[in-house]
Parts: structure tokens; sequence; C-alpha cells
């Protein structure tokens, strides 16, 4: 598979505990997007890099929520001190000229218990 | 504030019957719009866009700016078109995201 990849896929967490999640964008796009999915709801928008740059964060990202790209590649997102209100899919997705172009990864859900 | 709304949560219709998912935005200034389809344990992907005007697995989807709506249409329902449905948007200006609805669930029933 040549798609946009994420890893793990599912995460169960103690609440209190650091999570962190891998995103590897297919190889050439050099847009990078995550976005948070709750159940019976869309995608949220979390935060954008275009190559290594983070260029925009939601208001959704509090400060428990760090997003890296380095060199423009692999992506990870940490949450850290989880709490259950972040039990959620968190998916990610890639570009190469757009957000409508992206071509979206599965997803990693999360579960705070 | 960008908004959008799609007000069936659940939506069921008979294979061979014409199907309309909603979408209503709010936005001030000059959106695009599109549909995305999430099928059973796929990934969420692209149906269309409205500055294509395709017609794309049959569905099409008209932007009405007047009454804000970006409805998805198709004559004749098949059953592989039940999947998850998302209207979103995105601002013309270039910011880098995009708005997406709550999902309407299409069941076509045989």
């Amino acid at each position: 598979d040549t798609g946009v990849s994420q890893d793990p896929r599912h995460k169960i967490t103690k609440r209190g505990q650091n999570v962190t999640f891998r995103c590897d964008p297919i190889s050439e796009h050099n847009r990078l997007y995550w976005y948070r999915q709750t159940l019976g709801q869309g995608p949220e928008f979390l935060t954008y890099f275009q190559n290594e740059a983070q260029l925009e964060k939601s208001r959704l990202l509090s400060d428990r929520f760090s997003a890296e790209r380095p060199k423009g590649s692999f992506s990870t997102l940490e949450i850290q001190r989880t709490e259950q209100g972040d039990s959620a899919m968190y998916l990610c997705a890639s570009s190469f000229s757009g957000p409508f172009e992206a071509f979206f990864g599965q997803g990693t859900r999360l579960t705070v218990v | 504030a960008q908004r959008v709304t799609q007000p069936e949560k659940l939506l069921s219709v008979f294979k061979g019957a014409p199907v309309e998912l909603k979408c209503n935005y709010s936005y001030s200034g000059s959106p695009e719009l599109f549909w995305y389809v999430q099928y059973s344990r796929q990934r969420l992907q692209l149906l269309l866009r409205h500055i294509s005007r395709e017609s794309i697995k049959g569905f099409t989807a008209d932007l009405n700016k007047g009454e804000t709506s970006f409805h998805l249409k198709k004559p004749f329902a098949q059953e592989e078109d039940s999947a998850m449905y998302y209207c979103a948007l995105s601002s013309i200006q270039g910011a880098q995201k995009l708005v997406f609805g709550q999902g309407t669930r299409l069941t076509i029933n045989p």
C-alpha cells in the first residue's frame, strides 16, 4: 500500500499517560494535515505542515498536544497527560497542492480509560 | 465563522430510488465545497468538488449560493452507494484546512 500510513491503528492508554502517533505521508507530498474525529462527528482540523514548517494550528490543539514533522517527511502527534476527552480517531492526510486533494490515512483510534 | 451542516445523520432509500443528501454551509467569503465518502473499512476519500462540475459514480452536486447549499444527488441509488458521506468546505483564499459536516450515513436497501 503506497498511501498514507498511520501507526498504530489502535491505542488504549490510561488517563494521564503520554501517547505518540506517527504518520507517513505519500512520499512526494509536501503538505501534511492532522484531523481529529470523535464519534458521530466529522473530522476536525488540528494542524497543517508544509514541508517541516507547522503553518497552521487549530485552537483545538491545546498545549498538551504537539506535532512535528522533522525533515519534512513523516510526522508525529504527541498528546501529553491524556484525558478521556482525547478519545477519538486521529486522521492524517497528505497532499501535493491543497487540502481538498489530500489523501487520508486509515487513522489511529485512541481510547483513554 | 465557517460551518457545514448536514441535517440528516441517517438516510435510507431503496435501490433504484433517487437519493439526495443535504448540505448547508455558512461562510462569509467564497468557499470551495466538496463531498467526501467513506465506504465500510476504507479511508475517507474525495468524491467530488463543486468547481469541477463533474458527475462521479452518478453523483452530482450543485452549489447554490443563494441558499448556501451543496446537496448531493443521484437519480438511481445502487447498493454499493451505502457509505458515510461528508460535506466539507475550504476557503478559496488559501486557509489550509477543510471544515467538515457531521456526516450522513446512507443505506441503500435491496
